[in-house]
């Protein structure tokens, strides 16, 4: 079945620490995204690929960094800059072109937490 | 700036009620997509419906349909029959035309009551 995989489900990061959140999806769409979900929030952008080796940043995009090497692979690290990377991280994808408004799909998410 | 805003944080309604979810948003284009999403407990994000602005006619997709005021500048989501399993968080959501970004509500969570 064609879908969004993101591991892992649960991450932990010590102060200090890089860690990357992993997305995969095999719909072959051009597009994919990450969002950061906080409690009371609806979610927001942080990072955003039309095209491998091409991405622009979201609303939030201070203290990540992706990178978009293969079609079907979105990496997210949260680098020691995030503050307070404490979140729920959803990876979305979706086709381009068309008359646009193309829903976007989306993973299981990763919670990541502070240790 | 674009926005979209959901004015009920939560609601609760009794199992096989109607419930109406409210959305406005703010654009100065003509033409545009409208989606509620929904994320019930186990956090995935699952898309219950779409519409296009430069159609009058609302969506439906079984017990969901929309009441789409383009003047007004509405999108409600209408759950008839309401289930057990629709208890969630719904966003309702707003894409310009011909772009790929999506603009999300803050999320309206519902409650179905047993």
């Amino acid at each position: 079945d064609g879908g969004i995989t993101q591991s892992p489900k649960y991450l932990f990061r010590k102060e200090g620490q890089n860690v990357t959140l992993s997305c995969e999806q095999n719909l072959n769409h051009d597009a994919m995204y990450w969002y950061r979900q906080d409690p009371g929030q609806g979610l927001r952008l942080i990072y955003y690929s039309q095209i491998v080796n091409d991405f622009q940043k979201g609303d939030i995009a201070e203290g990540y960094s992706v990178s978009r090497e293969k079609k079907e692979s979105f990496p997210l690290t949260v680098t020691s800059a995030q503050k307070n990377p404490t979140a729920f991280y959803l990876c979305a994808s979706s086709i381009i072109g068309g008359q646009g408004g193309q829903p976007q799909h989306f993973g299981d998410g990763t919670r990541l937490s502070i240790l | 700036a674009q926005t979209v805003t959901q004015s009920q944080p939560e609601m609760s309604v009794q199992e096989a009620e109607t419930v109406t979810l409210s959305c406005t948003y703010d654009t100065s284009e003509s033409n545009y997509y409208l989606f509620w999403y929904k994320q019930p407990p186990s956090r995935q994000m699952i898309l219950v419906i779409r519409q296009e602005a430069y159609k009058q006619q609302n969506a439906t997709e079984n017990r969901f349909s929309v009441n789409f005021q383009k003047a007004a500048k509405s999108f409600s989501l209408k759950i008839s029959d309401s289930q057990l399993g629709d208890t969630a968080m719904y966003f309702c959501a707003f894409v310009p035309n011909r772009d790929d970004k999506i603009i999300f509500g803050k999320g309206t969570r519902l409650h179905i009551l047993p």
